[in-house]
């Protein structure tokens, strides 16, 4: 399985600003996958982010909001813009592995905004 | 889209005891089946997954059965220790993978 390095691995931030989350991978990979996972819950799929084209993200996510970016096929990142209490979750990267729709997941990223 | 239940959301058991987690899933057009475990603050690990082209699937103390008629899937873990506790996430795929709500297991000694 590939090695997923996330940063930072957690953060608090004020209200009304941005944190921006890397993610990156010891081998190349054609898909990346960020998720929210608010406290106790399960994992919702965010946006899927392949390398040389938009994100593609899922109902209830948009751009502005969320702002992807996949310069080559080891890294992404993940901007929270404009943050309220309710953006308090961890983010988690994952990228595709050997076989179809298998996935790996880094640790995360353990946000809290104040 | 696609829905999966979980039940049960926490299960208590003892050492040694054996854990069952069942999950059903909504679409039909579904054909891949993970399982994650989940310790505290850590990211989700993939323990074992079925495709829909098999029945059953065993890695020594787990296991995974597939029900492509009912829709449902479950984990298996026998012998279960302290180190099994964690939190089980199920999924489903045909494409982007929908998780269940997961399951606490609390395995005590």
């Amino acid at each position: 399985s590939a090695v997923i390095s996330q940063k930072p691995s957690r953060d608090i931030c004020q209200r009304g600003t941005s944190l921006t989350i890397q993610c990156q991978v010891d081998s190349q990979v054609t898909m990346m996958f960020w998720y929210r996972q608010q406290p106790g819950q399960s994992l919702t799929l965010i946006a899927t982010a392949n390398q040389g084209s938009e994100a593609t993200y899922e109902s209830g996510f948009v751009i502005d909001k969320f702002p992807i970016s996949r310069p080559n096929l080891t890294f992404s990142t993940l901007t929270v813009s404009n943050m309220s209490p309710e953006d308090s979750s961890i983010y988690l990267c994952s990228v595709d592995g050997q076989g179809v729709n298998i996935q790996y997941f880094g640790a995360g990223t353990r946000l809290s905004v104040l | 889209g696609e829905n999966v239940e979980q039940h049960p959301s926490t299960l208590s058991v003892q050492e040694g005891d054996s854990a069952v987690i069942k999950c059903t899933y909504s679409d039909s057009a579904s054909n891949y089946f993970p399982w994650y475990k989940q310790e505290l603050g850590k990211g989700p690990q993939l323990i074992i997954d079925i495709r829909s082209n098999v029945g059953e699937k065993k890695d020594q103390r787990i296991a995974v059965t597939l029900n492509k008629t009912a829709k449902h899937f479950s984990l298996h873990i026998t012998e279960t220790q302290p180190e099994d506790s964690a939190v089980y996430f199920c999924a489903a795929s045909w494409g982007t993978l929908t998780f269940g709500k997961g399951t606490m297991l609390l395995v005590s000694p």
